[in-house]
């Protein structure tokens, strides 16, 4: 069965400084990998998503992530960090099987200034 | 790009009424939509997938009775909270698929709040 793990609940950087949040998958088979981004008191904005072309994945807001099969990985990044992207950001893998999607527990980004 | 709008954003029922939440997919045919719970900062609960024209599939421990879902048309599902109690005061999120190779959409969200 899919699955994907977020590690740390919480990261803080300072504005301008480099974003990395981890993201790790469990699949038996190629995954559909997705990363959202959730605003208070909202839903959910794709950020971008990996469906076994490029491992290299570039979304918006200057977002990117990379898949490396080797570590099961998925860690989303961002060069510069900015006020605006203060959020929740969830890590989720497509599960054919189930027809659904199965969401890490989220991992809150602060930017302070 | 693929817009989900989900109606009302916010709602305030007493206990014991029923709420109805829609979740209309606005520029593509959504076969199947979803239904997500999400608890102060928490991750997302599947509550159930709608299928068009036919019944809903629940997720262990969802009672089919106090969540009723209806996806009547390729564009509309509606999730009907009844006899409401405040330990059901929750954020409710909706998504639509038009492939799920695009992702899915996700809409706004609606906050109940039972009192």
């Amino acid at each position: 069965a899919q699955s994907v793990t977020q590690l740390g609940s919480h990261v803080s950087v300072s504005e301008g400084a480099l974003v990395l949040l981890r993201c790790n998958y469990s699949s038996s088979v190629p995954p559909y990998l997705f990363w959202y981004v959730q605003y208070p008191n909202q839903g959910l904005q794709l950020l971008l998503k990996y469906t076994s072309a490029a491992t290299l994945v570039k979304g918006i807001n200057g977002f990117e992530a990379e898949f490396k099969k080797s570590e099961t990985s998925f860690h989303l990044t961002k060069p510069s960090a900015h006020m605006r992207d203060a959020a929740e950001y969830f890590c989720a893998v497509f599960s054919g099987g189930y027809n659904k999607l199965i969401f890490g527990a989220g991992t809150r980004l602060a930017v302070h200034p | 790009g693929a817009v989900v709008s989900q109606h009302p954003s916010r709602v305030i029922c007493k206990s014991g009424t029923s709420v109805k939440i829609e979740c209309r997919s606005l520029d593509f045919q959504a076969t199947t939509m979803f239904w997500y719970r999400q608890f102060p900062k928490k991750s997302l609960m599947l509550m159930a997938t709608s299928n068009e024209g036919s019944k809903a599939t629940y997720e262990q421990g969802v009672e089919k009775d106090k969540f009723l879902i209806n996806h009547a048309s390729l564009t509309l599902s509606t999730l009907t909270v009844t006899s409401a109690h405040p330990e059901d005061s929750s954020f409710y999120i909706c998504s639509a698929s038009a492939d799920r190779v695009d992702g899915y959409t996700f809409g706004s969200g609606t906050r109940l709040t039972v009192v």
